[in-house]
């Protein structure tokens, strides 16, 4: 049930991109990111809503492919700030209904080098 | 403004006992969500409010946990005969409404059970 993200880790050099992955097993309504640093709380990236939906603030960006029921997390020009666990969280749809009950992925630990 | 709150920050009890985790969200935050987080491992779902009812709590393990948000701000995480299996960080979050969706996590309390 839990969604399964790709890769597990990475490292990069600043500068450098980046793709996380997330898929799931169950038909989806949407689709949070966070990312969390060591000894914090997760913080809130983005959220993505509809099928096919693409969004994307600074150089980090998000695409949705509802039929595919996966998410991918786009990281470019990496900073040592990216540096942490990225999660996606997300909420399926119960009998076609919205279930607003949000099931984190298995994580992907990203370390930037400099 | 002030963000989400979590009391304490760390908790060590005894197998057996019981304990409660406070949580307070952001003012004017309708939903509030509880989560466990074990480490190494993503936010696992337990329950969230809307208002002061309980929405969803189909992730509460078992019978021993219980949570109340009785006047629709501040919840409480109740674990009664505590296990050692009950160890883990307890993350609180909050949100604008449900149909939002972002998620404004607090620092969690660190639950020790010896």
């Amino acid at each position: 049930q839990q969604p399964v993200q790709s890769p597990q880790a990475v490292i990069l050099r600043e500068g450098e991109d980046a793709v996380i992955n997330c898929s799931s097993s169950k038909a989806l309504y949407s689709v949070h990111w966070y990312r969390q640093k060591h000894g914090e709380a997760p913080v809130f990236l983005m959220i993505l809503l509809k099928g096919g939906e693409q969004k994307g603030h600074d150089k980090i960006s998000a695409s949705f492919n509802e039929k595919k029921q996966q998410s991918s997390l786009y990281l470019t020009a990496s900073q040592l700030s990216y540096s942490g666990t990225y999660f996606c969280g997300t909420e399926s749809l119960g009998n076609l209904r919205r279930t607003y009950k949000y099931i984190f992925g298995t994580g992907t630990r990203l370390k930037v080098l400099a | 403004g002030a963000g989400v709150s979590q009391t304490p920050s760390n908790k060590v009890t005894e197998k057996g006992k019981y304990v409660e985790l406070r949580c307070d969200p952001i003012s004017g935050h309708t939903a509030l969500y509880w989560y466990r987080q074990s480490l190494g491992q993503g936010p696992e779902f337990l329950i969230y409010f809307q208002g002061t009812g309980a929405a969803d709590d189909s992730g509460l393990p078992n019978d021993r946990f219980f949570a109340v948000r009785p006047e629709g701000s501040v919840s409480t995480l109740k674990i009664q005969r505590t296990e050692r299996g009950d160890s883990a960080v307890y993350l609180c979050a909050s949100s604008p409404d449900l149909a939002g969706g972002e998620q404004y996590f607090g620092p969690g309390t660190r639950l020790t059970v010896t």
